[in-house]
């Protein structure tokens, strides 16, 4: 099973906006709303942001939200701070294995 | 404050063992499923193992099948993942987890993360 498929990089400015998408298969994302998204600072644990596409743990910004369309997810940050400059990772189940499956994750940088 | 904390890693030769721990603190350890989930350095994750609440239902990754066992003591707040025949490829960075989601056994959210505890496998 492939790993979900996300752009390597993005950038923006503060107070700007930014998505990333997260892209699989009908055997994953396009057939499971299990899809989850995790923030990674440099030496850090990873940090659930998103569940079940659009849900927000206790505790995490309104400022991340989650969506999803067919068989991309995508992740969208609104108002970025220089704090969220970290890694991004998707998550999803997939019938195929099964198991979950990851992203390669997503660099962003607030410039 | 809801805690995980791993500790075992460390260096192993390959088709040697290693035994990782995790103990948890600050919420009701006995009522979640726990998962281990590995970092390659620089690279992807990988869910490697879960385990339910009470023990009964535990559930691997293809290539550490008849490899690696997890289990946990909920009396002790902790889980572990005792590791034997290591292969290079298992170099990782090793997440205790608290997780949820399962579907057909395999949890499909980690919550909360541990800081992580490095395995070398090398020569």
């Amino acid at each position: 099973q492939s790993a979900l498929t996300q752009p390597a990089s993005v950038s923006g400015s503060p107070g700007q906006s930014i998505t990333i998408s997260c892209t699989g298969t009908s055997t994953d994302v396009g057939d499971y709303d299990f899809v989850s998204w995790y923030q990674q600072h440099p030496d850090n644990a990873p940090k659930i942001l998103i569940f079940e596409v659009n849900k927000r743990p206790s505790g995490v910004s309104y400022r991340f939200s989650g969506s999803k369309s067919g068989n991309t997810a995508s992740l969208t940050i609104s108002d970025l701070q220089p704090a969220d400059e970290a890694v991004y990772y998707c998550c999803s189940y997939a019938d195929t294995i099964p198991d979950v499956i990851f992203g390669g994750g997503t660099n962003l940088t607030v410039l | 404050e809801e805690q995980l904390v791993e500790s075992g890693g460390g260096l192993a030769q390959p088709g040697g063992s290693l035994r990782l721990s995790c103990e948890g603190s600050g919420f009701t350890f006995s009522r979640f499923w726990m998962a281990w989930v590995r970092q390659v350095p620089g690279k992807g994750l990988e869910r490697v193992a879960n385990i339910k609440h009470d023990g009964s239902e535990r559930y691997y990754m293809d290539s550490v099948k008849g490899r690696f066992t997890i289990s946990r003591d909920n009396a002790k707040s902790s889980v572990s993942l005792q590791m034997n025949s290591l292969r290079v490829e298992d170099t990782a960075v090793y997440y205790c987890t608290r997780a949820s989601r399962p579907i057909f056994g395999v949890v499909t959210q980690f919550d909360f993360w541990g800081q992580g505890t490095l395995v070398t496998v090398s020569t």
